[in-house]
């Protein structure tokens, strides 16, 4: 069974820095592109990051970019989002997802990152 | 700024049918954009019913269906079961970007 499992959310203050991880199986994680999707308490989902399946291509939404960087180590089955200068506008859960022909198949519980001073 | 829309809330009957719809500020909707649809119910993760406008995943219940229809891409429920009370969002490809709509409450009543 296909598995993504967050990890690494927690409580930072504004300005701190954050990396969430995200360990996939059931699945050759090195042939697919991954993403990070977010939801902020009560709202909609967000589109944040990508990576494609060797990591050679990035993409981030503008409300992110220059803050976060998205990265993966395939040898284990590893996605990785480094968060930096956090705000909070950031406080959400984030939620890595599996691509699939452009789009979506299975996403992860998620993991919550709180930022409050 | 791309903006996809869809209908903030609707209702429909036990048993009956509704449609659900997506549009882009960019045009129309078309199969290029890749549409996907994905259902979350309180407390969950999403999880995508369909993608590439009308293909199913394996979990998909029938009673799903995806199509275009109008400029907008629609997903349409036939035969609303109480457990398809959710939130459903829709996402659109832009050749790299994805843009979700704000989603649509639907209530089964």
């Amino acid at each position: 069974d296909v598995q993504l499992v967050e990890s690494g959310g927690g409580l930072v203050q504004p300005g701190g820095s954050l990396r969430l991880s995200c360990l996939a199986s059931g699945f050759n994680f090195s042939t697919y592109a991954m993403h990070w999707v977010r939801q902020a308490p009560g709202k909609g989902l967000e589109y944040v990051s990508a990576i494609s399946f060797s990591g050679g291509g990035t993409f981030y939404a503008d409300s992110v970019k220059g803050r976060f960087t998205i990265s993966r180590d395939n040898s284990k089955n590893t996605l990785y989002l480094q968060m930096s200068s956090l705000r909070g506008e950031d406080t959400a859960v984030y939620y890595c997802v599996k691509d699939f022909q452009l789009g979506f198949d299975y996403w992860g519980q998620g993991t919550l990152v709180t930022v409050s001073s | 700024q791309t903006v996809v829309t869809q209908e903030p809330s609707l209702t429909v009957s036990p048993g009956g049918t509704v449609t659900l719809t997506c549009g882009s500020s960019t045009g129309a909707v078309t199969s290029g954009h890749y549409p996907n649809w994905l259902q979350q119910k309180p407390g969950q993760a999403p999880r995508t019913l369909i993608y590439r406008t009308s293909n199913k995943h394996s979990w998909t219940p029938a009673r799903f269906s995806g199509s275009l229809f109008g400029g907008k891409a629609a997903l349409t429920l036939s035969g609303a079961q109480p457990e398809d009370e959710a939130e459903y969002y829709c996402l659109l490809y832009y050749g790299g970007p994805r843009v979700f709509g704000g989603g649509t409450k639907l209530t089964v009543l």
